[in-house]
């Protein structure tokens, strides 16, 4: 079945440490995208990328890392720049159709809290 | 800057019942879409429904309407028979159009709870 993965499922971070979250999608879309949710709040997006070897930056890119090397990868990096990264995180992905926006079809998250 | 809000953090419905979920969003472009998506305890968000602005019918999947009022800028969720399997986070979102993908913006979500 196509979908998107995540992994690890819980993440643990030590201070100072950078970790780095998985994403993978065997969907064949073009871009892909990573969120943040903290308790009592909607998703913030943190990059993006509408293909390979190109992103941007969402609402809250600060303290993170991505790269897109190939389709079918978005890792994230959780730095140690970034002070607050207990949250869960989503990654999701959708097919690049100018002028028509698709859906965006998300992970099951991955949960990273601080040691 | 675009925003969305849900004004009613929980809701609850009684089984077979229909209930109605608000959302009004704040935005100066006229292409643009919203989605509203359901976040089970699982906690994957999953697509309910899609709605184009440019489109004036409301759209329907299944037990699953929207009330979309342009000019009010409000996009409600109506579940009609609810079940035990709707019970969960809805998060009302808004996309601006022209085919930009990135900056899905989210309200803060409604927690709904349905009562057997």
């Amino acid at each position: 079945d196509g979908g998107i993965t995540q992994s690890p499922k819980y993440l643990f971070r030590k201070e100072g440490q950078n970790v780095t979250l998985s994403c993978e999608q065997n969907l064949n879309h073009d871009a892909m995208y990573w969120y943040r949710q903290d308790p009592g709040q909607g998703l913030r997006l943190i990059y993006y990328s509408q293909i390979v070897n190109d992103f941007q930056k969402g609402d809250i890119a600060e303290g993170y890392s991505v790269s897109r090397e190939k389709k079918e990868s978005f890792p994230l990096t959780v730095t140690s720049a970034q002070k607050n990264p207990t949250a869960f995180y989503l990654c999701a992905s959708s097919i690049n159709q100018v002028m028509d926006n698709q859906p965006q079809h998300f992970g099951d998250g991955t949960r990273l809290s601080i040691l | 800057a675009q925003t969305v809000t849900q004004s009613q953090p929980e809701m609850s419905v009684q089984e077979a019942e229909t209930v109605t979920l608000s959302c009004t969003y704040d935005t100066s472009e006229s292409d643009y879409y919203l989605f509203w998506y359901k976040q089970p305890p699982s906690r994957q968000m999953i697509l309910v429904i899609r709605q184009e602005a440019y489109k004036q019918q409301n759209a329907t999947e299944n037990r699953f309407s929207v009330n979309f009022q342009k000019a009010a800028k409000s996009f409600s969720l109506k579940i009609s028979d609810s079940q035990l399997g709707d019970a969960a986070m809805y998060f009302c979102a808004y996309q601006k159009g022209g085919g930009s993908q990135g900056n899905l913006i989210f309200g803060k979500g409604t927690k709904l709870s349905v009562k057997p």
